[in-house]
């Protein structure tokens, strides 16, 4: 079946410097979300990527799906003691490669600590 | 707050007890959906509705999960015969009435079997 793998599982960075997390599908993927799960809380919306190599911002944070539709990519410049929190990208099958409209694949996280 | 909502926010039972949860969406969300999320892990999904209709239920769901939304409102998920592995977050989520909007979660249930 479908899965979406991420890496690296944890990073642990001194406030200011950057952070990056990678998402890898085993298909092609229809769209893909990213969530952060602050501790003790639950999955927040980030932002939706649909479109072959498509690149959003949102302030400090840069949001990349691949050409191929199968990867993805987070990056946080300048990182705050505020980004702390797992960082989730979850995938949307795409129909015509067998996948489900119904439901999100997520991966496992990478975990993101700050050093103040 | 008009967010989603989940009853209760703990549980602890018993081996082989039974066991129900309860989930209110965003109101004008057609979609619920229910996943499962143990420590380390991302929430694994376990069915979605579609108003009252269950549309997909995962493979790897045991037959003593089972879901309901009777009125394509709330949703209530029971576990019968429940078993330590059943330990877990159960986190309830609600979208518009499309695949490609964001879910909305809610705090979860987390349930604790002895």
């Amino acid at each position: 079946g479908q899965q979406v793998m991420q890496i690296p599982q944890y990073q642990h960075v001194q406030e200011g410097e950057d952070f990056t997390t990678y998402c890898n599908s085993s298909t092609t993927l229809s769209n893909i979300q990213w969530y952060k799960q602050r501790p003790g809380g639950h999955p927040v919306f980030l932002i939706q990527l649909v479109k072959s190599g498509e690149v959003k911002k949102q302030k400090r944070l840069t949001f990349q799906f691949g050409e191929a539709k199968k990867n993805s990519s987070l990056h946080i410049t300048a990182t705050q003691t505020t980004d702390v929190g797992t960082y989730f990208c979850a995938g949307q099958g795409s129909v015509n490669y067998g996948g489900s409209q119904g439901n999100l694949i997520f991966g496992k996280g990478t975990k993101l600590s700050v050093k103040p | 707050d008009t967010g989603v909502s989940q009853d209760p926010r703990h549980k602890i039972t018993k081996r082989g007890q039974n066991v129900t949860f309860r989930c209110d969406p965003i109101s004008e969300h057609n979609r619920l959906y229910w996943y499962r999320q143990t420590l380390g892990q991302g929430p694994e999904f376990l069915t979605y509705f579609q108003n009252e209709a269950q549309l997909e239920k995962s493979r790897l769901l045991s037959d003593r999960f089972s879901a309901e939304r009777p009125k394509g409102s709330f949703s209530t998920l029971e576990i019968q015969r429940t078993e330590q592995g059943d330990s877990a977050m159960y986190l309830c989520a609600s979208s518009q009435d499309s695949y490609t909007y964001e879910q909305y979660f809610g705090p979860g249930t987390r349930l604790t079997v002895t």
